[in-house]
């Protein structure tokens, strides 16, 4: 079956800019999770949906980035007046609920901010 | 603070040999550890898991060993194979289990 997408797969923006990051959860996942990779860093933890609800929002650095996700589904991650240190790769995840078990990550978007 | 950490930034081992990566934690509440692999451009995959009421779990050519009194785990990859070049991350979460917490990551290099 299909795996985690994400959209775009890179995105170069210019600073100050406001930026839409899109993940498709694999069908029926019904937790969803972001995450940030820096280079040279592992993973980071962002945001916590279970359905259509934020469950933790702890991760988000500040009140710049804000996640939806609607429908329960697809998810967007947004990011206003982006600065250069934004510039990541960000992650997003599904698992079939949440709690222990793994979960299974997207290819990631690729974010510039120049 | 960085609370997982893979204090081996890179690893080269050679094809047929035994691979073993480590990990050491600093948060008494974490109870559920992952090892995940990552190739260039995909991101991470899922490999092996281990909760903290076992100290060893094994899949095939790969198992985890979980030492919780020194709050250390590794993965051994039995025999190394040059497709098992990734770099591989550990992760840990709370009992909440959802948010993980990962390490910096190890860059594995099996040679022919």
């Amino acid at each position: 079956g299909a795996g985690v997408s994400q959209t775009p797969s890179n995105k170069v923006t210019e600073k100050g800019k406001y930026v839409e990051l899109r993940c498709d959860p694999i069908s029926g996942h019904t937790a969803l999770y972001w995450y940030r990779q820096s280079l040279g860093q592992g993973p980071e933890f962002l945001i916590y949906f279970q359905g259509t609800g934020a469950a933790d929002d702890s991760g988000l650095p500040n009140d710049r980035f804000f996640a939806v996700r609607p429908e329960g589904s697809v998810s967007t991650l947004k990011i206003q007046r982006t600065e250069r240190g934004d510039s990541a790769v960000y992650l997003c995840a599904s698992s079939s609920t949440g709690g222990f078990g793994e979960q299974y990550f997207g290819p990631g978007t690729r974010l510039t901010v120049t | 603070d960085q609370q997982v950490k893979q204090n081996s930034p890179s690893l080269s081992v050679q094809e047929g040999r035994i691979s073993i990566l480590n990990c050491d934690y600093t948060n008494s509440m974490f109870d559920y550890f992952l090892w995940y692999k990552k190739y260039p451009a995909e991101g991470p995959t899922f490999l092996i898991s281990i909760s903290s009421i076992k100290d060893k779990n094994e899949d095939g050519r790969f198992t985890v060993f979980l030492n919780k009194s020194a709050k250390h785990l590794s993965l051994h990859i039995v025999p190394s194979q040059p497709g098992d070049s990734a770099v591989y991350f550990c992760a840990a979460s709370t009992n909440s289990g959802y948010a993980l917490n990962f390490g910096k990551g190890t860059s594995l290099l099996v040679t022919p």
